[in-house]
């Protein structure tokens, strides 16, 4: 466990709605990420983060934006949700960390987030 | 674009049976290859890992990993499966930056 939590762990809401998943973690790391999880697709990087107020894009952006003002949190917004982000939602973490575990290209994933849009 | 490739989408296997999972990626020069597995409601957890050296990699839970840089294959194994070892299987490569490539997951079901 490299003390990353997820919130919320479900969550259902309405195409239109502002949607916000938090990604918080204890140990310090540098890099964050977040993917969705989807059948027949694996896993997908939507975006990361290398440091503080320092994001990019990953494959599949597209509706979705992050922020990153502290080391420990990572949020992903949904500005306004669709029935296409429904998925499985996991943040990882990477790089060294406070517990000296860890490193750049090692990442560790959160317990997911499941987001229903009706 | 690079890719990654796993063969097998669906797996059926009785206990003790020999299994082996494909994994080929796409990329010329030098990667990291990792193999992760996500049990039944559970988050992803690292079972093995390929960075430099010995290219049989020992991981956890009796599994392995052969690097084969010719045929751009990281493929996982085990001598003998249990019920316990239901579950998803993904092959990730890191292509020169420290983001992910992961494959599309192999479902794997062990019959008791």
């Amino acid at each position: 466990d490299a003390g990353i939590t997820q919130s919320p762990r479900h969550k259902v809401t309405e195409t239109g709605t502002p949607v916000t998943l938090r990604c918080h973690q204890t140990e310090n790391h540098r890099y964050m990420y977040w993917y969705r999880q989807d059948p027949g697709h694996g896993l997908r990087l939507i975006h990361y983060s290398y440091g503080v107020k320092d994001t990019d894009k990953g494959e599949v952006s597209d509706g979705y934006s992050v922020s990153r003002s502290k080391t420990e949190d990572f949020l992903l917004t949904l500005e306004s949700a669709t029935s296409s982000q429904t998925s499985v939602y996991f943040c990882a973490i990477s790089g060294a960390g406070t517990s000296g575990r860890g490193s750049y290209n090692e990442q560790f994933f959160g317990p997911g987030t499941r987001l229903t849009v009706l | 674009a690079q890719s990654v490739s796993q063969h097998n989408h669906h797996v059926i296997l009785s206990e003790a049976a020999s299994l082996e999972l494909g994994c080929n990626y796409s990329y010329g020069g030098t990667v990291n290859l990792f193999w992760y597995v996500q049990y039944p409601g559970q988050h992803l957890q690292l079972l093995l890992k390929y960075f430099s050296g010995d290219p049989l990699v020992k991981g956890i839970k009796g599994f392995e990993a052969e690097f084969i840089k010719s045929k751009f294959s990281f493929n996982l194994r085990k001598p003998s499966v249990q019920w316990s070892d239901t579950a998803e299987y993904f092959c990730a490569v890191i292509p020169g930056t420290y983001k992910y490539i992961f494959g599309t997951g192999t479902r794997l079901k062990v019959l008791a």
